[in-house]
């Protein structure tokens, strides 16, 4: 079975830096999502980013980028000029191709100090 | 993105009661819809996937007779929990997507059982 690992349960960064949340996987498929979601405290779900395994350039939205390693089954999340509203639980997620289950990690709570 | 909307947003229930709580895709047809559970500081934990039609897979551990989900339509999911009891207390959320598509989380809806 698929899994996802977060390692980082906490991080902190100074507002206008730049921070990198860490998430590993594990999987036989070669064809798949992966995802990172912010939950902020209204607890509402939200899509930051997504990545499909066979594209080799890395996904980037605005502020958010990732850096997508295959072979290394790693998937981190880099957060430019870090903003107070950034502040959230992050969730790494992985989806089989065909699939439609998520697999979530155990998340990481990031603080931004001002 | 599109909307998922949930209702109640917060529910207090007495024990033994049965409390239903409704997911709905407001801008798109889902196929499939998902329910979690999740504690604080945790998590999102899979209950049981839904496709319109037909009956809801649940996931090891999760009672099907204790928690029912109905998905009448493609717009529209339910989660009935049954005979509630104070444990049953929780952060519950759904999402809908269709077949190969993004996942969309709607607001989760807060049970507390007295």
């Amino acid at each position: 079975a698929q899994t996802v690992t977060q390692s980082q349960p906490e991080m902190s960064v100074q507002e206008a830096e730049t921070v990198t949340l860490s998430c590993t996987y594990d999987t036989s498929e070669s064809d798949y999502y992966l995802f990172w979601y912010k939950q902020p405290p209204s607890r509402q779900m939200i899509l930051v980013i997504r990545q499909e395994a066979y594209k080799q350039q890395n996904a980037t939205e605005n502020r958010f980028s990732v850096n997508f390693q295959k072979a290394a089954k790693s998937f981190s999340l880099k957060i430019s000029d870090s903003q107070l509203g950034d502040a959230a639980m992050y969730f790494c997620a992985y989806r089989d191709q065909g699939a439609q289950k998520l697999v979530f990690g155990q998340g990481t709570r990031l603080t931004i100090n001002p | 993105g599109a909307v998922v909307s949930q209702h109640p947003s917060w529910v207090i229930c007495k024990s033994g009661t049965s409390v239903k709580i409704e997911c709905r895709s407001l801008d798109f047809q889902a196929t499939t819809m998902f329910w979690y559970r999740q504690f604080p500081k945790q998590s999102l934990m899979l209950m049981a996937t839904s496709n319109e039609g037909s009956k809801a897979t649940y996931e090891q551990g999760v009672e099907k007779d204790k928690f029912l989900i109905n998905h009448a339509s493609l717009t529209l999911s339910t989660l009935t929990v049954t005979s509630a009891h104070p444990e049953d207390s929780s952060f519950y959320i759904c999402s809908a997507g269709r077949a190969g598509e993004t996942q969309y989380f709607g607001p989760g809806t807060r049970l507390l059982v007295l």
